[in-house]
């Protein structure tokens, strides 16, 4: 069982659409973060949310942290080919030692 | 443009075989992660170091897996023997702190 449920698994769209990916736990985080990793590399990190509400945008990125800090969205609109990749969640709090605990990602393909 | 590097990319060997996964972090990052991916565990925490010194390794399984940090630029990931189920990618990952990492392009393993 995941600690950082992720939905949805598999994500194909047209280019151009828009789309949103959830990151759901029963656990309150300190902070939670969104990686993408494209195929034969590493995850990159693309943010940080640490506050209950907060919203943080990134070009055509907009993160979400939920109010009791138990889940987080993420949202992409007008979504491009380059989008492609797996994109994780991964949350960081005292219930875990302090260490990250990631989601198993949702895999998102923008066909052009 | 400072970057993990991680030896060697693919790395296809027999079962019982020592294999050594190298990896440099980036220079001044006092944190060191090792992680294991696969499609079905997704990624998972092995060991972590600050300063070199271990300070988490309960990911990891310790009748066959070592992790060591000899210098500040060299951590290494050892499995003897290993076995088919370790195939799968394992990242390094380096950072000025526990929650802020940034991955390398990961040893690719198979073990037949």
């Amino acid at each position: 069982t995941q600690l950082l449920e992720q939905s949805p698994q598999f994500l194909s769209i047209q280019e151009g659409e828009n789309l949103t990916v959830y990151c759901n736990s029963s656990s309150v985080f300190s902070s939670l973060q969104w990686y993408r990793q494209e195929p034969g590399e590493g995850p990159v990190l693309l943010v940080t949310v640490v506050t209950g509400g907060e919203v943080k945008k990134l070009k055509r990125l907009t993160f979400q942290f939920g109010d009791a800090r138990k889940d987080s969205s993420l949202h992409i609109t007008a979504a491009q080919p380059g989008d492609t990749g797996l994109y994780l969640c991964a949350g960081l709090g005292e219930e875990y030692g302090n260490k990250l605990v990631f989601g198993a990602g949702t895999i998102l393909r923008v066909k052009s | 443009d400072a970057r993990v590097t991680q030896t060697p990319r693919d790395k296809v060997t027999e079962m019982g075989q020592e294999v050594t996964m190298r990896c440099q972090p980036i220079l001044g990052h006092n944190t060191v992660f090792w992680y294991r991916q696969t499609m079905m565990q997704g990624l998972e925490l092995l060991a972590y170091f600050r300063n070199r010194a271990p300070l988490d390794d309960s990911g990891m399984p310790k009748d066959r897996f070592s992790a060591e940090m000899p210098d500040a630029t060299l951590a290494t990931l050892k499995i003897q023997p290993s076995e088919p189920r370790d195939s799968a990618v394992y990242f390094c990952a380096s950072g000025p702190h526990f929650y802020e990492q940034y991955f390398g392009p990961g040893t690719r393993l198979t073990v037949t």
